[in-house]
């Protein structure tokens, strides 16, 4: 079975602080993305990767970079949180290729005071 | 302005029936279509594929269908049981793109 884990269930974080997420897959996937999902607004693509170091802004970067070191793991940072970037966050990975499947996380809820 | 559109009002009906959902788009022209279940606090999971050269695809109880012409998905579930009960989202890709614009998501609850 494909797993993708994230480092955290839960996190609470204040304003200013720089936050790391981590997101690693264990199938080899080429491609991987992180999500931002509010009530109403449904899942939001902030960045992707479809190969080691490299990346694409989504539809809502402003606020967030990545960093994708290595193939099986894809990080989320935000430079200084700010309150309106408490949300569910989803990590995502899929084969090589476009526009298949995607297997997902159990997510981050982060909260931001 | 490209737009998905799911009922955000959740849909609620007897164990055994048929649930129905919809998914509408404007301005896309997608190459494939996609569902996903999301159970609360939760991340989705997909369920279906389908392409735009494709009218219908099953598993199970589950049916999709894809309307080029009118811009619509339908997701079928038949004889529906409450663990069923789950927001389920609907995703399009064009075939160029890496990746998927997902629709809000449509609550389904299924009565015992």
């Amino acid at each position: 079975d494909v797993k993708v884990t994230q480092s955290s269930r839960y996190l609470v974080k204040r304003t200013g602080e720089k936050v790391f997420l981590e997101c690693v897959q264990d199938m080899d996937h080429e491609n991987m993305f992180w999500y931002r999902q509010d009530p109403g607004l449904g899942l939001r693509l902030i960045y992707f990767s479809y190969d080691v170091k490299m990346k694409e802004k989504g539809d809502i970067p402003e606020g967030y970079s990545v960093s994708r070191e290595k193939k099986e793991r894809f990080s989320l940072i935000l430079e200084s949180a700010s309150t309106n970037q408490t949300s569910m966050y989803l990590c995502a990975s899929s084969w090589g290729g476009r526009a298949l499947e995607q297997f997902f996380g159990p997510g981050t809820r982060l909260t931001v005071l | 302005s490209q737009k998905i559109e799911q009922n955000s009002e959740a849909l609620n009906i007897q164990e055994g029936k048929t649930a129905t959902l919809t998914c509408n788009y404007t301005n896309y022209s997608p190459a494939y279509l996609q569902w996903y279940r999301q159970d609360p606090g939760r991340g989705p999971v997909f369920l279906l594929l389908i392409r735009e050269n494709e009218k219908e695809k099953r598993k199970e109880r589950l049916k999709v269908t894809f309307d080029t012409t009118l811009k619509q998905s339908l997701f079928h579930i038949t004889a529906s049981q409450p663990a069923d009960s789950a927001t389920y989202l609907c995703a399009l890709a064009q075939d160029s793109s890496y990746k998927l614009i997902f629709g809000s998501g449509t609550r389904l609850l299924v009565r015992p």
